[in-house]
């Protein structure tokens, strides 16, 4: 079935550190894909997504990109801050049920 | 626009109890999610609904059920608390089949999430 697959954390970098948190998936066909963020004591929201191959994805310096060759969403950032710290979560959509499968999550802790 | 809210934030049961998460949302969504979210484990989908009436299974909704009748409120309720129902659980909601041309439609909104305990 369809899965994805993170890099396990928690990852620790000292600020205006260059970040990658790892994503992989399985899936039949052509899946959307997601980053989500949750920060301490909230629920998860969407940071990112890519529709298609070869789409990029961006927001508040984050990028991912589609890799469909590799089955691949990495999640980057040039220079990480301590306000980044949150826990990421890589998902896809999985046609047919309407419904976003989750990574593990993975969490990052920036230091000043 | 309060997005979706839930209660209760925190709440400890004994095993067996019973009792009702409740979820809200006042952006008119036809579709709510409740997933519970457990430590190294992901987020996994309990029940969702596609609109006021009608609720499905997820991928985990042994000893839980659901329903949906207004467009606002899909409560979680669980009959009979079990250790194993310990968790974090999130109410979400989004306007329509993701994955279709409507970029808003791909996106969930969530709620700030009930950390449950059972002892």
């Amino acid at each position: 079935g369809n899965s994805v697959t993170q890099m396990e954390g928690p990852v620790t970098l000292s600020e205006e550190a260059f970040l990658t948190i790892n994503c992989t998936y399985t899936a039949t066909g052509y899946p959307s894909l997601f980053w989500y963020v949750q920060y301490p004591g909230e629920g998860l929201q969407l940071l990112l997504k890519a529709t298609k191959a070869d789409d990029k994805g961006s927001n508040k310096g984050f990028e991912a990109t589609y890799r469909k060759e590799t089955t691949s969403f990495h999640l980057e950032k040039g220079s990480v801050q301590v306000s980044d710290s949150a826990v990421y979560f890589c998902a896809l959509f999985s046609g047919g049920y309407n419904k976003l499968i989750f990574g593990a999550g993975t969490r990052l802790a920036v230091h000043p | 626009n309060a997005g979706v809210t839930q209660t209760p934030k925190f709440r400890i049961l004994k095993i067996g109890q019973s009792m009702t998460l409740q979820c809200t949302q006042d952006m008119n969504h036809n579709y709510m999610y409740w997933y519970r979210q457990d430590p190294g484990m992901g987020l996994k989908l309990i029940y969702y609904s596609v609109g006021a009436g009608i609720t499905d299974k997820g991928e985990v909704p042994n000893g839980y059920n659901v329903s949906r009748s207004t467009t606002e409120d899909f409560p979680l309720r669980l009959e009979l608390a079990a250790p194993s129902q310990t968790s974090v659980y999130f109410c979400a909601s989004n306007v329509g089949l993701l994955g279709t041309g409507n970029s808003g439609a791909n996106v969930l909104t969530f709620g700030a999430g009930s950390r449950l305990t059972v002892l």
